[in-house]
């Protein structure tokens, strides 16, 4: 059962224009999200995260989203440069499990000069 | 700053064959974590480890086991390898509930 979901497999943009990235949910527990990105032969690195308590979380370019009533984040990148391409993935830890920590399937991102 | 360190970077087994592969972070985290990279399939947790002496199964544990060494090192272990385990492996660790994950650079294993 895949309780975090990206169920975009790929996006492609053009270069200054915005890169939205989605994510669902299907767990109501889960009370603190995050974004990776990964290069290939790369590991993933942290990019942004949100808690619960919040509706939107900013870095720079990128912000973070969250709509709990629908269980939906996304991830939006302003404006996109072709170094953001690569794979974006969502993550969530279940807090009753002594944080397992469980990814989405990721999105691969394309930004076209 | 070495961050979490995986060995080996490459490897590859005959079907058959086991192999450890090794973790080991510096940044005196309490939780670690492997995965598995597919295509199409995302990371996929195998176990993990939320404290020094405990380890629970992942998504995808059959076929593998761990050893969470001490607080530092968690390995993972392929007692016989198949070609269903070709896969890229990262291995994290994070401090706490609240806070992000960091990964290795991998190692990517094929099974022949």
């Amino acid at each position: 059962d895949q309780q975090v979901k990206q169920n975009s497999p790929s996006l492609s943009v053009q270069e200054g224009r915005i890169s939205i990235l989605n994510c669902d949910y299907t767990n109501s527990m889960f009370d603190y999200f995050l974004w990776y990105k990964k290069y290939p032969a790369e590991g993933p690195t942290f990019l942004i995260s949100i808690s619960s308590i919040k509706d939107k979380n900013e870095d720079g370019r990128f912000t973070v989203f969250l709509n709990k009533s629908a269980k939906h984040l996304s991830l939006h990148i302003v404006p996109s440069q072709p170094g953001d391409s690569a794979v974006y993935f969502c993550a969530a830890p279940y807090y009753n499990q002594g944080g397992k920590l469980i990814f989405g399937q990721g999105t691969e991102l394309s930004v076209k000069p | 700053n070495a961050g979490v360190t995986q060995t080996p970077k490459f490897q590859v087994l005959k079907t058959g064959q086991s192999m450890t592969l090794q973790c080991a972070q510096d940044m005196n985290h309490n939780s670690m974590y492997w995965y598995r990279q597919d295509p199409g399939m995302g990371l996929r947790l195998i176990y993990y480890s939320a404290s020094e002496g405990t380890t629970d199964k992942g998504e995808v544990p059959n076929g593998y086991n761990v050893s969470r060494l001490n607080k530092r090192e968690f390995s993972l272990r392929l007692e016989s390898a198949a070609p269903s385990q070709t896969s890229v492996y990262f291995c994290a660790s994070r401090a706490g509930l609240d806070t992000e994950a960091f990964f290795g650079q991998g190692t990517r294993l094929t099974v022949v």
